[in-house]
């Protein structure tokens, strides 16, 4: 069974700019989840999804953070304007339901210059 | 106060050793507990899930849950080089779907 696949993997991007994070879920998983994950601390939940409606993005920083799950499958991340401290990974996760357990992808590491 | 504390350590033990990592929560609600371990660029992947209080052993692994000291903790027998990683705590209400992670604690095992 294929995991959770994200692209791209490292992206080095200048204050300001635009940038976007894309994620493939496991197939069947109906609720996808974005964390952000910043150098030595835990993911941090940014945005939860079940199928194409959102359930849970109050952690999501919406004046320049945005999300969408079209079609219930894949799902983009991004971010407008880039910040300094919006460095870190993003990490994208999947599970079937909204509390069976969640597997995560390898990540996207973003470094904000 | 953070929901949740780990000490990140680094921790660094010889190969075979018995490992101990730690969590400490505040919130009383809290019944679902998980172990992630998260290899170099890598993302975390879940090791043990414990619902309530006690134990539970898989292989080498142990997690104990004591809900009233609000602490829960990880074993690792035998400790393996392989076994080098960040642990993640990670715990969530009864009912709620989001999951609050510790920072984590980097282990190195030394052959």
């Amino acid at each position: 069974e294929a995991g959770v696949a994200q692209s791209p993997r490292y992206k080095i991007i200048e204050k300001r700019q635009s940038v976007a994070f894309w994620c493939n879920p496991i197939s069947g998983h109906a609720t996808l989840y974005w964390y952000q994950q910043i150098l030595g601390q835990g993911p941090k939940l940014l945005i939860q999804f079940q199928n194409n409606g959102v359930v849970d993005d109050s952690q999501l920083p919406k004046d320049r953070f945005s999300a969408e799950r079209l079609k219930g499958v894949d799902s983009t991340l991004k971010i407008q304007p880039a910040k300094l401290e919006d460095s870190a990974v993003y990490l994208c996760a999947s599970s079937l339901g909204r509390t069976d357990t969640q597997y995560f992808g390898p990540g996207t590491r973003l470094t904000v210059l | 106060q953070k929901e949740v504390e780990q000490d990140p350590g680094p921790l660094s033990v010889p190969e075979g050793a018995i490992v101990s990592l730690n969590c400490t929560y505040s919130n009383s609600a809290f019944q679902y507990f998980m172990w992630y371990r998260q290899y170099s660029r890598k993302g975390p992947e879940l090791l043990m899930y414990t619902y309530s209080s006690g134990n539970k052993e898989d292989g080498r692994f142990t997690a104990q849950v004591d809900k009233s000291s609000k602490y829960i903790s990880l074993f690792i027998r035998d400790s393996q080089p392989s076994d080098s990683a960040t642990y993640l705590c990670a715990m969530r209400r009864q009912g709620a779907q989001k999951l609050v992670f510790g920072q984590g604690t980097r282990l190195t095992i030394n052959p």
